[in-house]
């Protein structure tokens, strides 16, 4: 079985600081990654996600997030957040490739203040 | 091209009740997958839909069932309601193959009073 955890479950950050949300992972087989975020009242949006390939991947606004099997983590970092960045964000596995079915972690708030 | 649309966005049912919600993935895509999202459990993987089989279940009692139809459109329907199923029902729509981004709608909030 697949399982996700997220180290913290609120981030508060000043605005333009540096953030990592942390993610770890357990899985027997091969896995895909991705971090999704939900703004208030909306649903899922992804934001990366890691298939295969190079072990960093980025997003079109400023995230990125680094694969590491060794550690079974897939951080996610961006070198200075905004105001608007301020949501939840979701690490979640995708066991052999099926993205029907992603494992979620129980997510982290994200509190970017002024 | 049109998103992953969910109706109704909000309902409030009673206790004992039944419940159907409706899902209407991306054109062309074949997947739909239905998650719960509470406060307490997070988000929580109900089934997956692929071509009017399902094809993965989550750890839910029988009173969650899902279907879906030959356009691809899918329903979850839960029967004798429970205060507990109070929640954010998310359906996700893909391509159903590996390499394939899964799309969320924005929900149906569920409340059981």
């Amino acid at each position: 079985a697949q399982s996700v955890t997220q180290l913290d479950s609120q981030v508060p950050v000043f605005e333009e600081a540096p953030v990592e949300l942390r993610c770890n992972y357990s899985s027997s087989v091969s896995v895909y990654l991705f971090w999704y975020v939900q703004y208030p009242n909306q649903g899922l949006q992804l934001l990366l996600k890691y298939l295969s390939g190079s072990t960093l991947v980025e997003s079109i606004n400023g995230f990125e997030a680094e694969f590491n099997k060794s550690q079974t983590s897939f951080h996610l970092r961006k070198p200075s957040v905004h105001i608007s960045d301020t949501a939840e964000y979701f690490c979640a596995v995708s066991p052999s490739g099926n993205t029907g079915k992603l494992i979620f972690g129980q997510g982290t708030t994200l509190q970017v203040k002024p | 091209k049109a998103g992953v649309t969910q109706t109704p966005r909000y309902l409030i049912k009673t206790r004992g009740q039944q419940v159907t919600l409706s899902c209407s993935p991306i054109s062309g895509h074949r997947s739909v997958s239905w998650y719960q999202q509470t406060p307490g459990q997070g988000l929580q993987f109900l089934f997956e839909y692929f071509s009017e089989t399902q094809r993965n279940k989550g750890n839910f009692p029988g009173r969650f069932s899902g279907r879906q139809f030959s356009n691809s459109r899918s329903e979850m329907n839960v029967s004798t309601l429970e205060l507990g199923d109070s929640a954010l029902y998310l359906c996700a729509s893909g391509g159903g193959t590996p390499n394939t981004e899964a799309f969320f709608g924005q929900g149906t909030r569920l409340t059981v009073v």
